[in-house]
């Protein structure tokens, strides 16, 4: 059992649908990153969420993490292929950081 | 200019053989890890070192061993190669533990054969 679990792990879409992805946890992190990895690269930052209840927005993409520190969801408006990517959640509990089990969304032009 | 360089991007080797894979960040960063992402893209912490501590993943072998000659670079060596090993490494690099993010290098593909 993994402390991060993502759900869905596989996600195919058509072009200009929504779609949440959801990082979940039953321990307390202090902090919560996500990272999209694409094929052959490192995974890069999109954004650190720090505040129980918190929203970011990065153009098309909303990240939210849960009220009580333990979740947070991505969902994405009117995905593109770009958009194409392996979706990671990470968390800090202080002392070390956990990846997620990870999300692969494939958007189908 | 790459922020976190590694090399070789791809590494294929017999078993039994000694490697090594390089690491630099040119990010100013004080802290630097070696990551293995698995078949399933599972990614878990090898190592992670700064100017005072190195910190060991308990499950990770002995085989492996993160060696530092400066704060910029992070190498990984890795004696008597198994077919298990074959993976995808990746080194990155962050401020203090990380807490705004890591940087991570594009990977480096380890085929044992």
């Amino acid at each position: 059992t993994q402390l991060l679990e993502q759900s869905p792990q596989f996600l195919s879409i058509q072009e200009g649908e929504n779609l949440t992805v959801y990082c979940n946890s039953s321990s307390v992190f202090s902090s919560l990153q996500w990272y999209r990895q694409e094929p052959g690269e490192g995974p890069v930052l999109l954004v650190t969420v720090v505040t129980g209840g918190e929203v970011k927005k990065l153009k098309r993409l909303t990240f939210q993490f849960g009220d009580a520190r333990k979740d947070s969801s991505l969902h994405i408006t009117a995905a593109q292929p770009g958009d194409t990517g392996l979706y990671l959640c990470a968390g800090n509990t202080g002392n070390q950081f956990y990846f997620g089990t990870g999300t692969s969304l494939t958007v189908i032009p | 200019d790459t922020a976190v360089s590694q090399t070789p991007k791809y590494l294929v080797t017999q078993m039994g053989n000694d490697k090594s894979i390089k690491c630099e960040q040119n990010l100013g960063h004080d802290t630097m890890y070696w990551y293995k992402q698995d078949s399933k893209k599972f990614l878990k912490i090898m190592f992670s070192y700064n100017n005072k501590e190195l910190i060991i993943n308990e499950t990770v072998p002995n085989r492996f061993s993160p060696k530092s000659p400066d704060k910029a670079h992070l190498n990984l060596h890795i004696n008597s190669l198994e077919l298990g090993d074959s993976a995808v490494y990746f080194c990155a690099s962050s401020h203090g533990t990380g807490v705004t993010g890591y940087t991570f290098g594009s990977g480096t593909r380890l085929t044992v054969v």
